[in-house]
């Protein structure tokens, strides 16, 4: 079956714009998490989701960033009034339950210019 | 903030020789994943050592978990040139939210 994808997979943009990254999970899975990684570091924990609720979001770095899944399948990270320190991979996961492995999509590069 | 380190930071060897990286975290865990990533993108899965189990195995991989020390070794054995990536190690707490350390490169010659 298809994996984890991510859209776009590479975004640039201008400082102040909207931007929106989208991941469709493996089906069936129940868990969804989003992670940003920076160059020469690790992925960072963003926010979780299980099923169509936010579980925990503690890893947003201000409110300029919002992420939801309605329908507890695909999930859409919004990011606004992008700024340069916001470029980054944002990577997202999804895990059958909570306490599975988690499968990784190929990441959305997201510049901010 | 990252939980963990990776040491070393980098490693270079010769096709055939063995790989070793560490990986130290700081708070309780659940299970222990391990994880490669080439050229910066996606992730791929290895392991998972859960917090009772002292050592697994997955064909040339082998993890070790010591929860008293807060430490697991990740250990590659018969290097191939294909193994040449960046392997992190990640802690799990409750729901399995994931907390990688900075990420070892190997670098493995031909």
């Amino acid at each position: 079956g298809a994996g984890v994808s991510q859209t776009p997979s590479n975004k640039v943009t201008e400082k102040g714009k909207y931007v929106e990254l989208r991941c469709d999970p493996i089906s069936g899975h129940t868990a969804l998490y989003w992670y940003r990684q920076s160059l020469g570091q690790g992925p960072e924990f963003l926010i979780y989701f299980q099923g169509t609720g936010a579980a925990d979001d503690s890893g947003l770095p201000n409110d300029r960033f919002f992420a939801v899944r309605p329908e507890g399948s695909v999930s859409t990270l919004k990011i606004q009034r992008t700024e340069r320190g916001d470029s980054a991979v944002y990577l997202c996961a999804s895990s059958l339950r909570q306490n599975n492995e988690q499968f990784f999509g190929p990441g959305t590069r997201l510049t901010v210019l | 903030s990252q939980q963990g380190e990776e040491d070393p930071q980098a490693l270079s060897i010769q096709e055939g020789e063995n790989a070793t990286m560490n990986c130290s975290y700081k708070t309780s865990i659940n299970n222990l994943q391990w994880y490669r990533q080439n050229s910066g993108r996606g992730l791929v899965h290895l392991i998972l050592i859960r917090s009772n189990e002292r050592e697994k195995h997955s064909g040339r991989l082998r993890v070790t978990l010591d929860t008293s020390k807060k430490s697991s070794s990740l250990l590659i054995t018969a290097s191939r040139a294909a193994d040449t990536a960046s392997y992190f190690c990640a802690t799990s707490g409750g729901y399995n939210k994931l907390i990688f350390g900075a990420g070892t490169r190997l670098a493995v010659h031909p």
